[in-house]
């Protein structure tokens, strides 16, 4: 069964830092990664994804993510972070399968200081 | 382009009462999907469906149903509320082809029963 794993519950850092969120997963298989973004109160909102290809992967807001098939990690990172991006990240892990079901991470909130 | 709409946006049940969850998405999209947020937990798929006329099981399916007989909607039903069912409610749909495949969610329904 997949499953993924996000160590950090909270993250503080100051605007203008850079941010990298951990994201561990467990697939049989070359998996489909996602991340989302999800601010109070709100839907989630895709970040990025990874099928296959360049393991460098670019999003939107200025968010990339790296897959690493040695480590079973996909980090989420930000050269330099905005007091807007304060929300909570969550990573996913989508099977190759019919539905393509996503297994979510419990999330990762962001705290921004300013 | 709405995209997947969720109604109500929040909702108080008794316990022991029944009601439906709506979902609609204009996308035309074959795969639609409902999970259950909840604090810690990250986001647990309930049902989920592949297509008109197919749904399966997820993580969490037990109080709920659903049903999907047009392409365009997913209805979630909790046939008699429980306090362990007060949640955020998110409904999402994906395209099946390829790189156009990727979970866009909607804005949730946060339900509580007393």
């Amino acid at each position: 069964a997949q499953s993924v794993t996000q160590p950090d519950i909270h993250i503080t850092v100051s605007e203008g830092a850079s941010l990298e969120l951990r994201c561990n997963y467990s697939y049989g298989a070359t998996p489909y990664l996602f991340w989302y973004v999800q601010s109070p109160g709100q839907g989630l909102q895709l970040l990025l994804k990874y099928f296959s290809g360049d393991t460098l992967v670019q999003g939107i807001k200025g968010f990339e993510a790296e897959f690493k098939r040695s480590q079973s990690s996909f980090n989420l990172r930000k050269p330099s972070v905005h007091w807007s991006d304060a929300a909570e990240y969550f990573c996913a892990v989508g099977a190759r399968n019919a539905g393509n079901m996503l297994t979510f991470g419990g999330g990762t909130r962001l705290m921004v200081k300013p | 382009n709405a995209g997947v709409t969720q109604t109500p946006k929040f909702q108080v049940l008794k316990t022991g009462q029944s009601m439906t969850l709506q979902c609609a998405q204009d996308m035309n999209h074959e795969y639609m999907s409902w999970y259950r947020q909840d604090p810690g937990m990250g986001l647990r798929l309930i049902h989920y469906s592949v297509g008109a006329g197919i749904t399966d099981q997820g993580e969490v399916p037990n109080g709920y149903n659903v049903s999907r007989s047009t392409t365009e909607d997913f209805p979630l039903r909790l046939l008699s509320a429980a306090p362990s069912q007060t949640s955020v409610y998110f409904c999402a749909s994906s395209s099946s082809q390829g790189r156009g495949y990727g979970y866009t969610f909607g804005s949730g329904t946060r339900l509580t029963v007393v």
